[in-house]
Parts: structure tokens; sequence; C-alpha cells
């Protein structure tokens, strides 16, 4: 079976801190991976997705940035965070380019 | 723009009684539709896929008016477990940028 695994659950960090936060797929093979972003009172924001190895799509302007650097495993990175960078962020997987999406446990970030 | 739009709530429900919640979505353009649920703090998760006119599934039933450019969710014979943030997604195709998320209906069962 399937499972997606994200770290670290919990983040507290200062403002300018760079951000790091990984997320590995095991049990199928060139999935689709996301990264979404869920703030209070919001809904999900998709920031990435990756389609395959080194590609990576961008939704929204920002200082975040997003790695593939092996087939199921999906990194999200900063390098100076802002204080509206808090929030909740979701790795997902699907199969194919579909609604059906798989998340991880989610990573809680607390910009201060 | 694409949105998809859902009555926050909450929506407090005896345990035992039938609830209905709709999602309404502006683009006409979006083919499938999906229902997930999400607890507190924690990720969501997948409930229905609807690819057609419905989807039933045990006591949960979705349906799809295209016409009016609305799904609904019904849940019969609530359990406590129930209690949940139900995010409603409409897919206009095209790939990950095509899925538009709801903010969710809060849903409590109370005893």
């Amino acid at each position: 079976s399937q499972t997606i695994h994200q770290w670290p659950a919990t983040l507290v960090q200062p403002v300018g801190s760079p951000l790091s936060l990984e997320c590995t797929v095991e049990g199928t093979s060139n999935p689709n991976l996301y990264w979404y972003r869920q703030a209070a009172g919001r809904g999900l924001q998709l920031l990435f997705y990756s389609v395959g190895i080194g590609q990576i799509s961008s939704e929204v302007p920002q200082n975040l940035s997003a790695s593939r650097p092996q087939d199921r495993q999906f990194i999200l990175s900063s390098k100076k965070l802002l204080l509206s960078d808090s929030g909740f962020y979701l790795c997902a997987w699907s199969w194919g380019a579909n609604g059906e999406l798989f998340f991880g446990e989610g990573s809680r970030l607390t910009v201060l | 723009r694409k949105e998809v739009e859902q009555d926050p709530g909450p929506f407090n429900v005896p345990e035992g009684a039938t609830v209905a919640f709709n999602c309404t979505y502006s683009n006409s353009a979006s083919q499938s539709f999906f229902w997930y649920r999400q607890d507190c703090r924690k990720e969501p998760k997948l409930l229905m896929s609807v690819y057609s006119s419905g989807n039933e599934d045990g006591r949960f039933t979705a349906q799809l008016n295209r016409a009016s450019q609305y799904i609904s969710l019904l849940i019969r014979d609530s359990k406590l477990s129930d209690s949940a943030t139900y995010l409603c997604v409409a897919d206009s195709g095209g790939g990950a940028d095509g899925l538009t998320f709801g903010k969710g209906t809060h849903l409590i069962i109370q005893p």
C-alpha cells in the first residue's frame, strides 16, 4: 500500500530564518506531488506541484521554493521566512492529474 | 476567477439525524468533484469522488446539479465520529492547477 510522510510536524521559526520541509511517498512510482498551504480561515492554496524528477511548477509568486531530487521525495524550502509564511503545510500525491489526492500529516509552521 | 463556496457553519446536528450541506462552484468547466473530510488540525482525507450525477457510499450520498452548479453531501444516521470539516473540491481538468478547494463546512454531531 502507498504511504506518505512529511516532517517536521511542528515548527516555530523566527522571521528571516530558513525553512526545509520534507515529504516522501512509498509504495508507488512516478507520483504527482504537491505542496499546499492552509492558512487560518482560508481554503487550501496550491504552492507547487511536480509531475517528475526535477520538474516543478509554481502557482504563486512567493519566497518559497520546491525541489524534487528523487522520484518520491519533495522538499519545500525558504531562505528567509516571513510572518505571512505561517500556516499548515500539506504535501500530497496523486496518480495522474486528478482530484483524488492523498495528503501527508501536515507541518504546522509558526513564524514569529 | 474560479471559486468554490461553502457555508462555513458550524452545523450542530443531533446524533442519528440526517444532515445535508451544499457547495456551489463558479467554473462551469468543472468536470469532477470531490468531498474531503478534515479533522481538527489533521490532514484532509478523501471521502467521495463525483464524476457523474452522484455517488453513494454507505451513509454518505453526494449529488451533483450541473444546471445550478452545486454539489451536495448528505449524511444519514449521523455519528459522533462524523464531526469534522468537510471540504468541497471542483476539478476543471488540466492538471493540479485545475483543482479549487472550498474553505469547508464545519459539522458538529451532538450526543
